[in-house]
C-alpha cells in the first residue's frame, strides 16, 4: 500500500509569495493533519482535516489555510510568506484521527528568500 | 508550545548497547507515541501506549508511561548503526484543544559501529 504522498519535496520562494503544498494519504485513511517543522519551534500542529472538514486548528496566523477533498487529498496554503515561514511542512494521515498513530509523508521543504 | 520534554537532548552510544530515552509531559492525555525520524525524512511512528497502558513492546523497543509523574520512556536494546535518528514522543491531550498531537523537542541518537 502507497504511503503518504508530499509534493512538492522542495519549494523556494520569495517574501510576499504564496505556496499550496499538496498531500495525498494512504488510501482509505480520511484524516490529514499538518505538522510545521523548524529547529526552533520543533515539531508544532497546524490543523487536522476530516471528511472534508477542519476538525482542529493549531496556533497560526490565519495566513495558513488547508483544505481537504472528497478523496481525502489535502492542500495547505501560505500566503504573504515570511522568511519565518521557512520550515519542513508535513502532512501527516490516519483513518479516523482518534486516538491512532499517524502515518506521516516525507514533508516538503519550503525555503523563503 | 511544546508540551513535551525530551531527555536527553543528544545520546552517542556504541553499537550492541542499549538506549534510553525520556519524555514528560504536562496534561491529561489519551495516549503517547514515539516517533522516529531519519535526516531529512517524515516520521516513523514506533508505538503509541494508551493512557491505561504501563508498558509495550514492539521488537526491540519497550515503551513505559507513568501517568501519575507524567512520563514516559523509551527504550531501545541492542542498538544498532540504522538505528541513529532523532526520536520524539508526542502526547494526544485530554480534552483536544487547539493541538492534534504535541510533541517534544526530541532526542538525538547516534550509534556508533
Amino acid at each position: 500500500k502507497a504511503g503518504v504522498t508530499q509534493t512538492p519535496r522542495y519549494l523556494i520562494k520569495t517574501r510576499g509569495q504564496q505556496v499550496t503544498l499538496s498531500c495525498s494519504p494512504i488510501s482509505g485513511h480520511r484524516s490529514v493533519s499538518w505538522y510545521q517543522q523548524t529547529p526552533g519551534q520543533g515539531l508544532q500542529f497546524l490543523f487536522e482535516y476530516f471528511s472534508e472538514t477542519q476538525r482542529n486548528k493549531g496556533n497560526f496566523p490565519g495566513r495558513f489555510s488547508g483544505r481537504q477533498f472528497s478523496n481525502s487529498r489535502s492542500e495547505m496554503n501560505v500566503s504573504t510568506l515570511e522568511l519565518g515561514d521557512s520550515a519542513l511542512y508535513l502532512c501527516a494521515s490516519s483513518w479516523t484521527g482518534e486516538d491512532q498513530p499517524q502515518h506521516f509523508g516525507d514533508g516538503t521543504r519550503l525555503s523563503i528568500l | 508550545s511544546q508540551q513535551g520534554e525530551e531527555d536527553p537532548q543528544a545520546l552517542s552510544i556504541q553499537e550492541g548497547e542499549n538506549a534510553t530515552m525520556n519524555c514528560s509531559y504536562k496534561t491529561s492525555i489519551n495516549n503517547l507515541q514515539w516517533y522516529r525520524q531519519n535526516s531529512g525524512r517524515g516520521l516513523v511512528h514506533l508505538i503509541l501506549i494508551r493512557s491505561n497502558e504501563r508498558e509495550k513492546h514492539s521488537g526491540r523497543l519497550r515503551v513505559t508511561l507513568d501517568t501519575s509523574k507524567k512520563s514516559s520512556s523509551l527504550l531501545i536494546t541492542a542498538s544498532r548503526a540504522a538505528d541513529t535518528a532523532s526520536y520524539f514522543c508526542a502526547t494526544d491531550p485530554k480534552p483536544q484543544g487547539a493541538q492534534k498531537l504535541v510533541f517534544g523537542q526530541g532526542t538525538r541518537l547516534t550509534i556508533n559501529p
